[in-house]
């Protein structure tokens, strides 16, 4: 079954420090997302991206934060300067189709973002 | 946000039994309902979804029921495993966006 693959799976970083997640999300799929969930809350939307654009970003998405699809198959978040409420387990995650449509959103396994 | 709302943090049931796991919106303009599980340290994993325009779908041991009207939605597992233990996420969608918004979960423990 296609899935939605992430790495790092868990990254330690000094804050300040910039860190890049990646993503590889299902290949015939065409809207990616990246959520997060800081720990014991819930999961929270970050940012929507389709055609090469950002197409919906939340109040948590500031400057601080962008994504790129470099190629064909890679999906990536940046930090430039991560702070310590960084720190949470990032969920990329991709669609065929816009959720309102009703078509369904698939998540990856996560990565853990600890910045100390 | 308090948009989507589960209020029980937990639920334990006996192996074999219903589990009935709720959520309540408070946007009507929400078209789209998706049940999520998780397992700690994992993403998000599908389970079932409903459209506003229908009631009710079901997919093996589980079912999704929508009541519009009381802005209210429910997930049936039966019957519950052990392995249904997790944490589960009702998650809506509107028109008007393409993100989804989470409850804040429901821990279902499943004895044997």
């Amino acid at each position: 079954e296609p899935e939605v693959t992430q790495t790092p799976s868990h990254q330690v970083t000094q804050m300040g420090q910039e860190v890049i997640l990646r993503c590889v999300p299902i290949s015939n799929h065409l809207y990616f997302y990246w959520y997060r969930q800081i720990l014991g809350q819930k999961v929270e939307f970050l940012v929507s991206f389709y055609n090469n654009e950002i197409s919906e970003k939340s109040e948590i998405f500031d400057d601080q934060f962008s994504v790129e699809r470099p190629d064909g198959s890679n999906f990536t978040l940046k930090i430039r300067s991560t702070k310590l409420e960084d720190s949470a387990m990032y969920f990329c995650a991709s669609s065929e189709l816009k959720a309102y449509s009703g078509n369904t959103i698939y998540f990856g396994e996560g990565s853990w973002l600890t910045v100390v | 946000d308090q948009q989507v709302k589960q209020n029980s943090p937990s639920l334990s049931v006996q192996e074999g039994r219903i589990s009935i796991l709720n959520c309540d919106y408070t946007n009507s303009m929400f078209d789209y309902f998706l049940w999520y599980k998780k397992y700690p340290a994992e993403g998000p994993t599908f389970l079932i979804s409903i459209s506003s325009i229908k009631d009710k779908n079901e997919d093996g041991r589980f079912t999704v029921f929508l009541n519009k009207s009381a802005k209210h939605l429910s997930l049936h597992i039966v019957p519950s495993q052990p392995g249904d233990s997790a944490v589960y996420f009702c998650a809506a969608s509107a028109g008007y966006g393409n993100k989804l918004v989470f409850g804040a979960g429901t821990i279902l423990r499943v004895k044997s």
